[in-house]
């Protein structure tokens, strides 16, 4: 069973726009959530995280919000640039350093000009 | 190193074949992780080092996978008897132990193709 699940394999935006993410996760544990982009043929780089204990987290043109209620959090993108377009994956962890992520299976976001 | 370096970046073999991946973590990250990324997946835990301790090896998907890491810094993902579905892009990564989330930087990967 998918602990952390991102339900829209894609999303086209134009620039300019905000782009919203959306993750969905299972397991009530997690105390962790991280946000990473991948470009086609390098590793995913580190995005933005958010302890559960928060409910928002912003830095630059990116935030992420967190509803533990609902075991959901989403990632918004204001404004929305072309160099934006990547895939993008939602990460959980249960516990700090030393645990491995479990990841979402992305979603793809294309941000026209 | 400044990064997360992987070796080989591509590498093409043939069914029943072994291979072995090659990761060289960031300088002075106490944990490394290995993960796979199969076509249309998201990113699939196979194995962590975190310094002396015993690896988590619960991702690992056969007995075929299996990793070491010598003196604590350069791992090796080896996998015998290659098959198919082993087709993938293998991501390692590093973090190294503070508090907080846990924050892996990745390599580029190596693709393995099995014919």
């Amino acid at each position: 069973d998918q602990q952390v699940k991102q339900n829209s394999p894609s999303l086209s935006v134009q620039e300019g726009r905000i782009s919203i993410l959306n993750c969905d996760y299972t397991n009530s544990m997690f105390d962790y959530f991280l946000w990473y982009k991948k470009y086609p043929a390098e590793g995913p780089t580190f995005l933005i995280s958010i302890s559960s204990i928060k409910d928002k987290n912003e830095d630059g043109r990116f935030t992420v919000f967190l509803n533990k209620s609902a075991k959901h959090l989403s990632l918004h993108i204001v404004p929305s640039q072309p160099g934006d377009s990547a895939v993008y994956f939602c990460a959980a962890s249960v516990g700090q350093a030393g645990t491995a992520l479990i990841f979402g299976k992305g979603t793809t976001l294309s941000v026209s000009s | 190193g400044a990064g997360v370096s992987q070796s080989p970046s591509n590498k093409v073999t043939e069914k029943g074949k072994d291979v072995e991946l090659r990761c060289d973590p960031i300088s002075g990250h106490t944990a490394l992780y290995w993960y796979r990324q199969s076509l249309g997946q998201g990113l699939e835990f196979l194995i962590y080092f975190q310094g002396n301790s015993a690896p988590d090896k619960s991702g690992l998907p056969s007995d075929r996978f299996s990793a070491e890491r010598t003196g604590g810094s350069v791992s090796t993902l080896t996998i015998q008897r290659t098959q198919q579905e082993d087709s993938a892009v293998y991501l390692c990564a590093s973090s190294w132990q503070g508090t907080g989330a846990n924050v892996l930087t990745f390599g580029a990967g190596s693709r393995l193709t099995v014919l």
